[in-house]
């Protein structure tokens, strides 16, 4: 029973670069989140998934999409990178409390 | 906007002190309160609920809830220099409202030897 699963965990990308950050869960929750940690600034929202086939914007959506693939996997997509993106991610599942993989450090240049 | 506030510390105890960690918040039909513990350049933890009001006890850790006050703590005995770390509150949206937890940005606790 691995939780939630992200890869990669750091990745250095250049500006108008793009990636996607993968995320998995093994506990059958319907609800995923992606979250951005910065400084200061608290846990902001990007994107959730209600349940399998659904998602929408959170508070920060703008340079992001993502994909929820199945009921497992949820993806983050930076189409053009820029280095206000540089961040820590994190993904949550969640039936009741949030369950949060161990994150992603990315920094754009 | 639903909002939870906490204050952003740092909160500074001596080991073996008592730790309060406080939290309001504004969505009065909310009904699921979490503390989640996050150590530096780690992902957060969930270390306790309550959903009821009243006192929540596991070991060191006691969570408080007044819905009436709309204030959630969350009180650490005995506190450890390993229990120096941010301490996240978050609140579940009233059943049949969004998906979306709200949390505070966290307390940051350091526990001295």
């Amino acid at each position: 029973n691995a939780g939630v699963t992200q890869t990669p965990k750091f990745q250095v990308l250049k500006t108008g670069q793009s990636m996607t950050l993968q995320c998995a869960q093994d506990m059958n929750h319907n609800s995923m989140y992606w979250y951005r940690q910065d400084p200061g600034m608290g846990l902001r929202l990007i994107y959730y998934s209600a349940s399998e086939g659904t998602t929408d914007k959170g508070e920060v959506p703008n340079g992001y999409n993502v994909s929820r693939l199945n009921k497992r996997e949820f993806s983050l997509r930076l189409e053009s990178a820029a280095p206000s993106q540089t961040s820590v991610y994190f993904c949550a599942s969640r039936y009741n409390e949030q369950f949060f993989g161990p994150g992603t450090r990315l920094t754009v240049l | 906007q639903k909002e939870v506030e906490q204050n952003s510390g740092p909160l500074s105890v001596p080991e073996g002190a008592i730790a309060s960690l406080n939290c309001t918040y504004s969505d009065r039909g909310s009904q699921s309160f979490f503390w989640y513990r996050q150590y530096s350049g780690k992902s957060p933890e969930l270390i306790m609920f309550i959903y009821s009001n009243g006192d929540k006890e596991d070991g060191r850790f006691t969570a408080q809830l007044n819905k009436a006050s709309q204030y959630v703590s969350l009180l650490i005995r005995d506190s450890q220099p390993s229990d120096s770390a941010t301490y996240l509150c978050a609140v579940n949206p009233p059943p049949g409202g969004s998906y979306i937890p709200t949390f505070g940005r966290g307390t940051s606790l350091i526990v001295h030897p």
